[in-house]
């Protein structure tokens, strides 16, 4: 069974740095992009961050580039994100995501970040 | 930025009627690269369609895709209380994989 387990969301303070991680197993984990996909409350998805299988690519979403760090141990099966400078509107569930290309197929459950002084 | 555009915003239906849910891309997705989830709340999002038309293992062939370049729309031929939901359209080609704001699926 496929399975992705989010872990690290806190209540923070604006300015604040927080690390997430995820763990994989199901599946291969080294034959997946890997993607943090965040849920604002009461707002749609936002895509934020993907890594190549090899973690050597790394992309993201404007409003984080400089502040977030997507990383990977394919030996631990493990996903993370490096949060820093954290804003209010980083204030989210943040989701674990990961597909063969850039659809993304697996899922985990989210792990809740808030931002607030 | 490729930005998504789904309509309508919410759509109130009953058992067994069909829905059809609208994405059109401000420009044309490469390959058609792009897919459909349903999101529950509390849930994890299910992927249901890829590369516009390809339906995801394990989803009933109630659902299907279509469309190319930059108009794109899933189809529920005939809707079960248990679609209730919000539907995401997002084009997995160019960076950043920009998501459309969501369709609300209410079932009366």
């Amino acid at each position: 069974e496929v399975q992705l387990v989010e872990s690290g969301g806190v209540l923070v303070q604006p300015g604040g740095s927080l690390r997430l991680a995820c763990e994989a197993s199901g599946f291969t984990f080294t034959n997946y992009y890997m993607n943090w996909v965040r849920q604002a409350p009461g707002k749609g998805l936002q895509w934020v961050a993907i890594i190549e299988r090899d973690g050597s690519e790394k992309l993201y979403v404007d409003s984080v580039k400089g502040r977030f760090t997507i990383s990977r141990d394919n030996a631990r099966n493990s996903l993370y994100l490096q949060m820093d400078s954290l804003r209010v509107e980083d204030t989210a569930v943040y989701f674990c995501a990961g597909g063969l290309g850039w659809t993304t197929e697996h899922w985990g459950q989210g792990t809740l970040v808030t931002v607030s002084p | 930025e490729i930005l998504l555009t789904q309509s309508p915003g919410t759509l109130s239906l009953s058992p067994g009627e069909r829905a059809t849910l609208s994405c059109r891309a401000s420009q044309s997705v490469t390959n058609n690269f792009l897919a459909w989830y349903q999101h529950k709340p509390g849930q994890a999002p299910r992927l249901l369609i890829y590369d516009a038309s390809n339906r995801a293992t394990g989803i009933p062939d109630r659902f299907s895709g279509s469309g190319s370049g930059t108009d794109f729309t899933l189809t529920i031929s005939r809707l079960d209380p248990e679609d209730s939901a919000v539907y995401y359209c997002q084009q997995c080609a160019h960076s950043p994989l920009t998501f459309g704001q969501g369709t609300k699926v209410e079932i009366k």
